[in-house]
């Protein structure tokens, strides 16, 4: 357990389905983000979080909507996926503060990701 | 940004130093190093991170060269349990109200061997 809990851990939907993909983290924490990670492809961020407002959307497709409405959860809507939408999709989150971007300290932490198929 | 290469795979024995190796040759002044590792289907889990000295803590050692174009993540006494992809990363920083942005390469699968 590292203190970021993703729920399901695994859900199965057709193309026409819509579903949620729900993250918590109890660690205080002010960022939040959204990575995929396709079959042996790199992990792909898709949307960050910060003070929960939605700070970088790396062009990812309208089928997936984010949803932060707090500092401690965070959402992926999902609605009309494709089959090469089925990836591992983890949740992280940081503590970070502006202005310090250059200090090294804010260190990610992630959850244990949820494996979407898409049939 | 700054960009790593490291090894597809290494290979260590049970027991002994596992050092993994990453270039990072444009790395600029004030961008630091970390490693992540992950296993298999899980979530990646941060390891260390450096800017210029040489850091050591639970987990593993971080050498840096002295001009910042490599460093080596050393875990001193590989267990089966270090089997993961270890990723190195140059932090992009980026001013987007505080949050950070890592960008995961292909990282080095290292296989602890009995």
């Amino acid at each position: 357990e590292t203190g970021v809990t993703q729920t399901p851990r695994h859900l199965v939907m057709g193309m026409t389905n819509k579903k949620s993909l729900k993250c918590e983290q109890h660690l205080g924490h002010n960022a939040m983000y959204w990575y995929k990670q396709s079959a042996k492809k790199p992990l792909e961020l898709m949307f960050v979080y910060s003070l929960e407002e939605r700070v970088e959307n790396n062009s990812v497709p309208s089928r997936f909507s984010p949803e932060c409405p707090n500092s401690s959860h965070l959402f992926l809507h999902l609605h009309t996926l494709q089959p090469e939408d089925s990836a591992l999709y983890l949740c992280a989150s940081s503590q970070d503060r502006p202005g310090q971007g250059h200090s090294g300290a804010n260190v990610l932490t992630f959850g244990a990701g949820s494996r979407l198929t898409v049939l | 940004d700054a960009k790593t290469t490291q090894p597809p795979s290494m290979d260590c024995a049970e027991g002994r130093a596992a050092n993994l190796p990453c270039n990072h040759s444009t790395i600029s002044g004030n961008e630091y190093v970390y490693w992540y590792r992950q296993i298999h289907s899980q979530g990646p889990q941060y390891i260390i991170h450096g800017l210029k000295n040489n850091e050591t803590n639970e987990m593993a050692s971080l050498i840096i060269t002295e001009d910042r174009k490599s460093s080596t993540l050393i875990l001193p006494h590989a267990t089966l349990r270090d089997t993961a992809v270890y990723y190195c990363i140059v932090r992009v920083w980026k001013q987007l109200q505080g949050a950070q942005k890592l960008v995961f390469g292909q990282g080095t699968r290292l296989t602890i061997n009995p």
